[in-house]
């Protein structure tokens, strides 16, 4: 069974320029994650979708962040203008509601570089 | 609110020899812990959880961790390490009974464990 696909894996920007990045989950797993992780930190939730609803995105900086999930499949999360200060690894992670607490599978992380 | 504190940035350890990742919580509902892994180049990965019953939890790779409740502590211990357990390990908590937040993880900075030959 594949794992959690993102894309890119690696991408340099610089500030002010948009960037996105693509999560494709699990086959099955209706609920997805995307997080940051900073340098030296662990990751941070910024939304969570449940099928194509995001029921969490109390964290997501809405003023420059902004995250689709249309098909309740594939995810994309975009931020436009980058600032230095969004340099992280962002991570996508999903799983699945057949059990009362359900183990989530991370990919392996796009880590953006804005100079 | 909810936090977790991974007291120990980095722990270098000679192979063979045991260790302890240390890993406190904080919460004021009841609490589930888990132990993620991050191997160089790889997604994070579930390495063990307490949800209930018994305080001491084991994975498949010889690591075990005990739920300490009085001392709000999940501490991961193995007792003979191998070079391949190099990794980054993360404590993460969560609560079913968080409001809006119900089931989201909240991480520690986590603990780069080097096991040197």
């Amino acid at each position: 069974e594949a794992g959690v696909v993102q894309s890119p894996r690696y991408k340099i920007i610089e500030k002010k320029q948009p960037v996105a990045f693509w999560c494709n989950p699990i086959s099955g797993h209706n609920t997805l994650y995307w997080y940051r992780q900073n340098l030296g930190q662990g990751p941070e939730l910024l939304i969570r979708y449940e099928n194509e609803e995001a029921v969490d995105d109390s964290q997501l900086p809405k003023d420059r962040f902004s995250a689709e999930r249309l098909k309740g499949v594939d995810s994309t999360l975009k931020i436009q203008p980058a600032e230095l200060g969004d340099s992280a690894v962002y991570l996508c992670a999903s799983s699945t509601r057949t059990s009362w607490w359900h183990e989530q599978f991370f990919g392996p992380g796009t880590r953006l570089t804005v100079l | 609110a909810q936090s977790v504190t991974q007291l120990d940035s980095q722990v270098p350890v000679f192979e063979e020899a045991p260790v302890e990742l240390r890993c406190n919580y904080s919460s004021s509902v009841s609490v589930y812990l888990f132990w993620y892994v991050q191997y160089p180049n790889q997604g994070l990965q579930l390495l063990l959880k307490y949800l209930s019953g018994s305080t001491l939890v084991e994975s498949i790779n010889g690591f075990e961790a005990e739920f300490n409740k009085s001392q709000t502590s999940f501490h991961l211990r193995k007792p003979s390490v191998h070079i391949s357990d190099t990794a980054e390990y993360f404590c993460a908590v969560t609560s079913l009974n968080y409001g809006g937040s119900q089931g989201n993880l909240i991480f520690g900075k986590g603990t780069k464990l080097s096991v040197k030959p």
